[in-house]
């Protein structure tokens, strides 16, 4: 069975510019979520999806972030613009619709995002 | 406060000593937690989960759970230096039913 897979593995960008991530959940899982996870810090959720529709982005910073997942299956998590603050890893996670409690969450291999 | 609490060490201990990692949280109604290790530049991976109180099993790794204290806590016997890593602390908030993780811990097994 595929894990969840991730796109770029590393990205850097000036600041200003704009950056797309993409994800690509284990298949069957309808809640997907994405975290950012920076230097010396646990990972920090930004939203999390049940299937198409976004149950949870209250950590999102919406002036500059955005995310959408299209057929309720891969997701793209989008900032513009980026900004210094920004630099960290992006984590996407996966897991069986009600049942995270019980099995917890699998993680992609994540983005790197450097900006400069 | 934080939410999930940890000691971010480093924490090093002797090839073949046991570890042991603690872990704080605040939400009472907290019911399943997790135990992550994270290797420098992975991604973290799923280890142990525990949802009632006392101790479970899985080969070296064991999770103790005290909801009436909020702690939790990571034990790896035999430690060996493949198990150099950040560990992190999960729990599983009730409202918003959404993982929330500490800091982490990083251990190193001194060979």
């Amino acid at each position: 069975e595929a894990g969840v897979v991730q796109s770029p593995r590393y990205k850097i960008i000036e600041k200003k510019q704009p950056v797309a991530f993409w994800c690509n959940p284990i298949s069957g899982h309808n809640t997907l979520y994405w975290y950012r996870q920076n230097l010396g810090q646990g990972p920090e959720l930004l939203i999390r999806y049940e299937n198409e529709e976004a149950v949870d982005d209250s950590q999102l910073p919406k002036d500059r972030f955005s995310a959408e997942r299209l057929k309720g299956v891969d997701s793209t998590l989008k900032i513009q613009p980026a900004e210094l603050g920004d630099s960290a890893v992006y984590l996407c996670a996966s897991s069986l619709e009600g049942r995270q409690g019980h099995y917890g969450y699998t993680f992609g291999s994540g983005t790197r995002l450097t900006v400069v | 406060q934080k939410e999930v609490e940890q000691n971010s060490g480093p924490l090093s201990v002797p090839e073949g000593a046991i570890a042991s990692l603690n872990c704080t949280y605040s939400d009472r109604g907290s019911q399943s937690f997790f135990w992550y290790r994270q290797y420098s530049g992975k991604s973290p991976e799923l280890i142990m989960s525990i949802y009632s109180n006392g101790d479970k099993e899985d080969g070296r790794f064991t999770a103790q759970l005290n909801k009436a204290s909020q702690y939790v806590s990571l034990l790896i016997r035999d430690s060996q230096p493949s198990d150099s890593a950040t560990y992190l602390c999960a729990v599983n908030r009730v409202y918003g039913n959404k993982l929330v993780f500490g800091a982490g811990t990083i251990l190193r097994v001194k060979s």
